[in-house]
């Protein structure tokens, strides 16, 4: 069972540009989650998807910042007009359905490493 | 925001167990303690987590206060690979919102 899938996993764009980080969560996962982590800082979350729709997208700048998760396909992290402010690691994590008397873990890739120049 | 308190480093010999404190003093009733590790800016790895009792897995132990306002993750034999940063993180589980938030976490140093 292939861990979560985070491509690309380093990503370079001039200012302006836009990026898309892509993310396959765990076969049979239904939960993603986005978190962004800035250099020697802690990680941050972002947004939380289930297939189809955004539950909490809490963490996600106001402006410039997508996400989706759609019915056939990975989820798209989708960054608008780069700035060098947005240079970081963003990491992806998936897990199964919420709730219940067990608790679910969720497992993470090893990020994306976006540099803006 | 993270809902935890945690030493921001600490060290161990290698071989010996190492011990990670957390206090998660307003936990809820429905709230896990979950703990992650970051080796190296690698993505986070799942440790272990729990609710009220004490866990063990092949990785580590979670001892989980009574009153459950702390608890202490225990590596029992801390070999070099295992200097990480060490993340207490307390998630409640429900339908509309599960995500972990994470704090500053303990960096840990196995030492030779």
């Amino acid at each position: 069972n292939a861990g979560v899938m985070q491509n690309p996993r380093h990503l370079v764009r001039r200012r302006g540009q836009e990026a898309r980080l892509r993310c396959s969560p765990m076969k049979g996962h239904s939960h993603v989650y986005w978190y962004r982590q800035l250099p020697e800082e802690g990680l941050k979350f972002m947004v939380y998807l289930q297939k189809e729709n955004i539950i909490d997208e809490s963490g996600m700048p106001k402006e410039r910042f997508s996400a989706e998760f759609p019915k056939e396909g990975p989820s798209i992290l989708r960054i608008q007009q780069v700035v060098r402010g947005d240079s970081a690691a963003y990491f992806c994590a998936s897990s199964t359905a919420t709730g219940g008397a067990i608790g679910t873990e969720a497992f993470f890739g090893q990020g994306t490493r976006l540099t803006v120049v | 925001d993270a809902k935890t308190t945690q030493p921001p480093s600490m060290d161990c010999a290698e071989g010996r167990a190492a011990n990670l404190p957390c206090n998660h003093s307003t936990i809820s009733g429905n709230e896990y303690v979950y703990w992650y590790r970051q080796i190296h800016s690698q993505g986070p790895q799942y440790i272990i987590h729990g609710l009220k009792n004490n866990e063990t897995n092949e990785m580590a132990s979670l001892i989980i206060t009574e009153d459950r306002k702390s608890s202490t993750l225990i590596l029992p034999h801390a070999t070099l690979r295992d200097t990480a940063v060490y993340y207490c993180i307390v998630r409640a589980l429900s339908n509309t919102g599960n995500q972990f938030y994470f704090g500053t976490g303990t960096s840990l140093t196995v030492i030779p």
